[in-house]
């Protein structure tokens, strides 16, 4: 049985570019969340994604955007990249309001 | 303001004895859920254990236990019997129940090494 799986594993991304990062839930969840990492920190909830729609935000600008396909996958957009978007892009997935969390292993992302 | 605080960036722990990682947190809503979650170096976080806010008795999973105590607001996690597999980064963090969204709120994180 898969669990999350993200790609790629690492990025490497010059400022003002703008980068997809990619998640596929566990098999049976329908929902997809996103949270960014720094280095040295916790993750910070970005967005979660839900039948296509996006459920919930976080304190994250406009720049990042996200879609979910029927297929319950998910992408993760960042437009104009900053130096401090630098980080690890973790991919959750959870089966409706359930509580059962699955991590996929991130993107790390580094903009030079 | 919903918080979680883990104030020991890093511990030290022999293998083989027991070590209680702290945590902290901070909600107005009256119920929520606590969890704790391993990250080693390759990134992906590993669910640990978890406790709801109207769970009497405290959570165990295995070596791991969670010492729930409501009036403080804390839920500090339990390792016994440490082993070298368990250094590692660990987090606390907390759903609000009624938080449709179902986003995770998480601390900065402790940062255990095990000792042969």
């Amino acid at each position: 049985d898969a669990g999350v799986t993200q790609s790629p594993t690492h990025l490497i991304k010059t400022r003002g570019q703008q980068v997809t990062l990619r998640c596929s839930p566990k098999s049976g969840h329908d929902t997809v969340s996103w949270y960014q990492q720094a280095l040295g920190q916790g993750p910070q909830f970005i967005f979660q994604y839900y039948e296509e729609e996006e459920r919930q935000r976080g304190n994250f600008p406009d720049r990042f955007s996200g879609h979910q396909f029927p297929n319950y996958s998910s992408e993760l957009n960042v437009n104009a990249l900053l130096l401090g978007d630098s980080a690890l892009y973790l991919c959750a997935s959870s089966s409706g309001g359930g509580f059962g969390y699955t991590f996929g292993s991130g993107t790390r992302l580094t903009v030079v | 303001a919903q918080k979680i605080t883990q104030t020991q960036p890093g511990m030290f722990v022999q293998e083989k004895e027991a070590v209680t990682l702290d945590c902290t947190y901070d909600t107005s809503d009256p119920s929520y859920g606590l969890f704790w979650y391993k990250q080693p170096s390759s990134g992906e976080m590993i669910f640990l254990i978890y406790q709801g806010s109207y769970d009497q008795q405290n959570a165990t999973e295995g070596r791991y236990s969670l010492n729930f105590q409501k009036a403080r607001k804390s839920a500090n996690l339990v390792i016994s019997a440490s082993q070298l597999g368990d250094s590692a980064m660990y987090f606390c963090a907390m759903r609000p129940f009624f938080d449709q969204g179902g986003k995770l709120i998480f601390g900065q994180g402790t940062e255990l090494s095990v000792k042969p």
